[in-house]
């Protein structure tokens, strides 16, 4: 069946360092690909997208890129923030069908 | 242009009590999904509202159930209410296009209802 995987947390970094958290995708066909972010006691915010081999969306300083060769939607980020301190999600669709989520990674950022 | 609003933030309820949740869609959207967020885990699908009819389910039993209402809003109801079904309930609104196969369209979500069952 359709899977995410996200590579497990928490990952702890300094203010300014580079991130990269992991994410691989089980699917059949062409999925479209959803990186969302969920800040302490709020709900989930779309952070970026992808929805064809190749693309890579990028927003607030954050990319990943669609990579069909690997099944992978890496998100990585060239200079954190402690405002960027959140739980990150990998989710994926096909077509019209529902969102299927990974377990999240939680990313601490030290000043 | 207004979001994703929910309502109660939080609730406590008892085992065997029923209970409803509320979410009014963005403006514009005419589609409802809702998930469970367990603590520490990722959303997971119960089910889609489109045209005021269920338009997909997750793996969730009968005793979970919803409503859409003709300005989109909807209703999450939950019977019987067991202690695992404590947990973070989001709601999510997206747009359905007029030929009505579904919605390709992001999904934007709101704050959640946070339900502690004791």
């Amino acid at each position: 069946g359709n899977s995410v995987t996200q590579m497990e947390g928490p990952v702890t970094l300094s203010e300014e360092a580079f991130l990269t958290i992991n994410c691989t995708y089980t699917a059949t066909g062409y999925p479209s690909l959803f990186w969302y972010v969920q800040y302490p006691g709020e709900g989930l915010q779309l952070l970026l997208k992808a929805t064809k081999a190749d693309d890579k969306g990028s927003n607030k300083g954050f990319e990943a890129t669609y990579r069909k060769e690997t099944t992978s939607f890496h998100l990585e980020k060239g200079s954190v923030q402690v405002s960027d301190s959140a739980v990150y999600f990998c989710a994926l669709r096909r077509g019209t069908d529902k969102l299927i989520f990974g377990t999240g990674t939680r990313l601490q950022v030290f000043p | 242009e207004t979001g994703v609003t929910q309502s109660p933030t939080h609730l406590i309820k008892t085992r065997g009590q029923q209970v409803t949740l509320r979410c009014s869609s963005q403006s514009g959207h005419n589609t409802v999904s809702w998930y469970q967020q367990a603590l520490g885990q990722g959303p997971q699908f119960i089910f889609q509202y489109y045209r005021e009819e269920e338009n997909g389910r997750g793996n969730f039993p009968p005793r979970f159930s919803g409503l859409q209402f003709p300005n989109y809003s909807s209703e999450l109801n939950v019977n019987a209410l067991e202690l695992d079904d404590s947990a973070l309930y989001l709601c999510a609104s997206s747009l359905t296009s007029a030929s009505g196969t579904g919605s390709r369209e992001t999904q934007y979500f709101g704050p959640g209802t946070r339900l502690l069952v004791l």
